[in-house]
């Protein structure tokens, strides 16, 4: 049974920049699927940030797009968010999840780190 | 990129039967067979209750269907339990390889 586990600081200053790690188990990341981030700030709804492939090919959310960079290591079985000049609006619980190629709904997930965006 | 509209809340009786609408454009939504739903506990990840606007995953259960109509999706949830009162996303594909999710709906068992 595939299970992703999110991983990164929780506290993230203002213009800094925010970086967390998704480490798959249960499954290789070289199978076809693609790779997601998504994000929800408190007491909101939820924001598609962008995916990943195994050969390396992203898609970005284009409000996001100046920002963010999704990288993948397949030695380690795992994929990566960094997100830059981050602000307050960027505070949340950030999700990693999986899209089987072909198809679309996410259907493992992480279960989510909060990452606060504060000085 | 707009979030897809979906109603703040519906509620319903157990046994009873409630939709959620998720309205979007023909740019998403009415342009792709690419809808799927989730949904979220308080303090829970979110958890793929149907994709492909109809199909549902395996353990999903029957009392859950999604259907579409131009550009508005719909879940329907028949036989309402307690266990359904949850948060409800829609999520659509809207080409240029991006996605989509709807505001959310909160569902009520009364």
């Amino acid at each position: 049974q595939v299970q992703l586990q999110e991983s990164g600081p929780g506290l993230v200053k203002p213009s800094g920049t925010l970086s967390l790690t998704c480490v798959v188990s249960g499954d290789s990341i070289s199978s076809s699927y693609w790779w997601n981030w998504v994000r929800q700030p408190p007491g909101k709804g939820l924001e598609w940030i962008g995916e990943i492939y195994h050969r390396g090919d992203t898609n970005y959310n284009a409000s996001l797009k100046s920002r963010v960079t999704i990288s993948v290591d397949k030695s380690k079985n795992q994929f990566s968010l960094r997100l830059s000049s981050v602000t307050a609006a960027d505070t949340a619980v950030y999700y990693c999840a999986r899209i089987l190629t072909g198809t679309t709904g996410f259907d493992n997930w992480g279960q989510g780190t909060l990452v606060t965006v504060s000085s | 990129q707009s979030a897809l509209t979906q109603p703040r809340s519906v509620s319903g009786s157990p046994g009873q039967s409630v939709t959620i609408s998720c309205t979007g454009t023909s740019r998403d939504v009415g342009g792709y067979n690419y809808v799927s739903w989730y949904r979220q506990y308080p303090g829970k990840a979110p958890k793929l209750m149907i994709y492909d606007v109809t199909k549902r995953p395996s353990g999903v259960p029957d009392r859950f269907s999604g259907s579409k109509s131009g550009n508005t999706a719909t879940l329907t949830i028949s036989g309402l339990q307690a266990e359904d009162e949850a948060d409800y996303y829609c999520n659509s594909y809207e080409g240029s390889n991006a996605y989509v999710f709807g505001t959310g709906t909160m569902v009520t068992v009364l």
